[in-house]
C-alpha cells in the first residue's frame, strides 16, 4: 500500500520568514503523480501543484517552490516570505491506481502552518 | 472556485437517520470521487465513479452507498447514522488529461 508522511504536524513562523513543509512518500508504482493541496480555515481543499514522477525539475510559482527528489522519495514545499494569508493546513498527496481501472489519492496527515504577524 | 459543486454545505441530523449528499463535477470531467475528512482518520478515500460506473472502493462502510447519474452528478447516501459519522465529506472530479482531482467545498455533517 502507498503511504504519505508529513512529519511536521504544526509549524509556526513569523511573517516574512521562509518555511519548508516536508513530504515523504512510499509507492511501488513506477509512474505516479504527487500533489500539494491547501486547506484554509474556511475548509475547502485547494489544488496547488501536480508533479509527474518522470519530471524531477523543481518548480517555482511566485512565492511557492517545490523540490521533488525521486532518490529520497520526497516532495517538499517551500513558501518564501510567508504571509498571514498562507496560514492553512497543507496536504501532500500521492495518486494510486486501484483495482483494474480506478484511482484514488492517498493523503498525508497534513501540516498546520500558522504565520503570525 | 474549483468548478465542483456540493450541496448542502452543512447538515445536522440525529443518530439513526439517513442523509444524501450531492455533487456536480466540473464540466467535462467524467470521474467523481468521495472522501471523508475526520479528526481521527484524516482524509480518507471512500469511492470513485467514472461515467456512471463504480471504479474503486476505499474505506466505505456498508451503511454508505453512492451512485453517479447519467448527467454525471453523484450522490452519497449515508444511513443509520452514528455519532462517529460526523465529518467533512468532499467530492472531487478528475481531469483525465492531467490526472488532477479538484475538490468541491465539502459538506459538513454533524450527527447529534
Amino acid at each position: 500500500a502507498q503511504k504519505v508522511t508529513q512529519a511536521q504536524t504544526e509549524i509556526s513562523v513569523v511573517e516574512k520568514e521562509d518555511v519548508t513543509l516536508d513530504c515523504v512518500y512510499e509507492t511501488r508504482d513506477t509512474t505516479y503523480y504527487l500533489f500539494w493541496y491547501k486547506q484554509p480555515p474556511s475548509g475547502e481543499l485547494v489544488f496547488l501543484i501536480r508533479r509527474n514522477s518522470f519530471d524531477e525539475q523543481n518548480e517555482i510559482s511566485g512565492r511557492y517552490s517545490w523540490n521533488f527528489q525521486k532518490s529520497t522519495s520526497s516532495f517538499n514545499f517551500t513558501i518564501t516570505a510567508s504571509q498571514v494569508v498562507d496560514s492553512a493546513v497543507y496536504f501532500c498527496a500521492l495518486s494510486e491506481k486501484v483495482e483494474t481501472s480506478g484511482s484514488r489519492l492517498t493523503f498525508g496527515e497534513g501540516t498546520q502552518l500558522t504565520v503570525n504577524p | 472556485d474549483s468548478g465542483v459543486t456540493q450541496t448542502p454545505k452543512h447538515l445536522i441530523t440525529a443518530t439513526g437517520q439517513r442523509v444524501t449528499l450531492r455533487c456536480s463535477p466540473r464540466s467535462g470531467d467524467l470521474s467523481v470521487y468521495w472522501y471523508q475528512q475526520s479528526l481521527d482518520q484524516g482524509l480518507q478515500f471512500l469511492i470513485q465513479y467514472y461515467n456512471g460506473e463504480e471504479r474503486a472502493k476505499g474505506n466505505i462502510l456498508e451503511r454508505f452507498s453512492a451512485q453517479q447519474f447519467p448527467d454525471l452528478h453523484s450522490e452519497l447516501n449515508l444511513s443509520s447514522l452514528e455519532l462517529g459519522d460526523s465529518a467533512l465529506y468532499f467530492c472531487a472530479s478528475r481531469n483525465s488529461g492531467t490526472d488532477t482531482q479538484y475538490f468541491g467545498p465539502g459538506t459538513r455533517l454533524t450527527v447529534l
